[in-house]
């Protein structure tokens, strides 16, 4: 059974630091693309980060561009967001998904199996 | 404001259908393949359609999806009430170099 499950969420003052683990079971995590997906309450689902299997190739959204990082171990089974100037509006549930087929194009927004997330709120 | 654009929300009664639509520009759905999610309030999203009008498995037919040029439509007939969620459409847009989703759809069985 597929399992990923997001931990580091917490409260943190604006210009904070955070770093979000995703640690996944259940399939062959070094053959799959991952994406970091974070939704506000109430809101849809906004697009955060991707990185291809091999953890080479790497695309951010604009809202969060130079100021996340997203890495992958693939020896530990384990996708992070180094999450850092952090603003107000960055705070929501943010989960981790993986893509449906191994070795996708990075342009595969099949996204089958979500995380149930961790929250950050980001808030003096 | 989303880069795709989809109607707030959709009804109607037991048994009946309904369409929900999601419009974009060349960049993203004009080239790009196309993904629907299922919603429910509290929950993950789950994947029902994904490449434009495929479903996974498990995901009944009463759920199909279709795209002409930069807009997709998701369909769903024989509506129950388990369908109530909100639905999201989603894709890569090649100018971004980003994945783009909806605002969403909630759908209210009446």
């Amino acid at each position: 059974e597929v399992q990923l499950v997001e931990s580091g969420g917490v409260v943190v003052q604006p210009g904070g630091s955070l770093r979000l683990s995703c640690a996944a079971s259940g399939f062959t995590f070094h053959d799959y693309n991952m994406h970091w997906v974070r939704q506000a309450p109430g809101r849809g689902p906004e697009w955060v980060s991707l990185i291809s299997w091999d953890g080479y190739t790497t695309y951010y959204s604009d809202s969060v561009k130079g100021r996340f990082i997203i890495s992958r171990d693939n020896s530990k089974k384990s996708l992070y967001l180094q999450m850092n100037s952090l603003r107000t509006e960055d705070s929501a549930l943010y989960s981790c998904a993986k893509v449906r087929i191994p070795y996708s194009s990075s342009s595969s927004t099949n996204l089958d199996y979500w995380g149930q997330g961790t929250r950050v709120t980001v808030s003096s | 404001q989303s880069v795709l654009t989809q109607p707030p929300s959709v009804s109607a009664a037991p048994g009946q259908r309904v369409t929900i639509s999601c419009s974009g520009m060349r960049s993203n759905i004009g080239n790009n393949f196309v993904s629907w999610h299922q919603q429910v309030p509290g929950t993950a999203p789950k994947l029902l359609i994904y490449d434009n009008t495929k479903r996974p498995s498990g995901i009944p037919d009463r759920f199909s999806a279709s795209k002409s040029g930069t807009s997709a439509t998701l369909d769903i007939t024989g509506l129950q009430t388990g369908d109530e969620a909100d639905y999201y459409c989603g894709t890569w847009d090649s100018s971004l170099n980003a994945v783009v989703f909806g605002g969403g759809t909630k759908v209210t069985v009446l």
